[in-house]
């Protein structure tokens, strides 16, 4: 166990529909990062969040947006869900922005229909 | 896109065999990872190496990275049942953006 945990486990939406993933770091991380696997393949990168401010963005569009809290907790947004963004979003926590050991939530399973 | 890229895609073998996994990428980098995940959960930290760091061992794991060839190995000796798993290696591309790129991953299947 990791100590990061991710809610919900498993959701189901409409394309068009809008979601909002959650993500709670582990004890003493100030740093998020936000993945997305699709199935069959290796995470990717969507961005990162360090002391509430975005940290680094991948190659994903407007849409997915990002807060982080003063407790350091996480929320992922996704709006206009499309068919694609189907996949496993997966959550990390670290304790500095760097790229050294990351520490991954369980996921949360989103498929859109 | 993903800089990594594991080989082989898929492996099978029997209990108390060694399994290796390789990995190349793209660009320079800082450092090297490997992590496991299970049934399409989320990932566990394996080992990480570092660019100036040739090999390193953890438990029944075994890393090498060769950076002249952008390439990476896993090794689990004596494998086990509970072996069985995705293996994916994750490279930091010496980029500012603080993210891992990860490859397609390895799935490994051990046999009791």
């Amino acid at each position: 166990e990791t100590g990061v945990t991710q809610s919900p486990t498993h959701l189901i939406k409409t394309r068009g529909q809008q979601v909002t993933l959650r993500c709670s770091s582990q004890s003493g991380h100030n740093t998020v990062s936000w993945y997305q696997q699709a199935l069959g393949q290796g995470p990717q990168f969507i961005f990162q969040y360090y002391r509430e401010e975005e940290n680094g963005r991948g190659n994903f569009p407007p849409r997915f947006s990002g807060l982080q809290f003063p407790n350091y907790s996480s929320e992922l947004n996704v709006n206009a869900l499309e068919l694609d963004d189907s996949a496993l979003y997966l959550c990390a926590s670290s304790s500095a922005p760097s790229t050294d050991t990351q520490y991954f939530g369980p996921g949360t399973r989103l498929t859109v229909l | 896109s993903q800089q990594g890229e594991e080989d082989p895609q898929a492996l099978s073998i029997q209990e108390g065999e060694n399994a290796t996994m390789n990995c190349s990428y793209k660009t320079s980098i800082n450092n090297l990872q490997w992590y496991r995940q299970n049934s399409g959960r989320g990932l566990v930290h394996l080992i990480l190496i570092r660019s100036n760091e040739r090999e390193k061992h953890s438990g029944r794991l075994r890393v090498t990275l060769d950076t002249s060839k952008k390439s990476s190995s896993l090794l689990i000796t004596a494998s086990r049942a509970a072996d069985t798993a995705s293996y994916f290696c994750a490279t930091d591309g010496n980029n500012a953006g603080n993210m891992l790129t990860f490859g397609g991953g390895t799935r490994l299947m051990v046999k009791p």
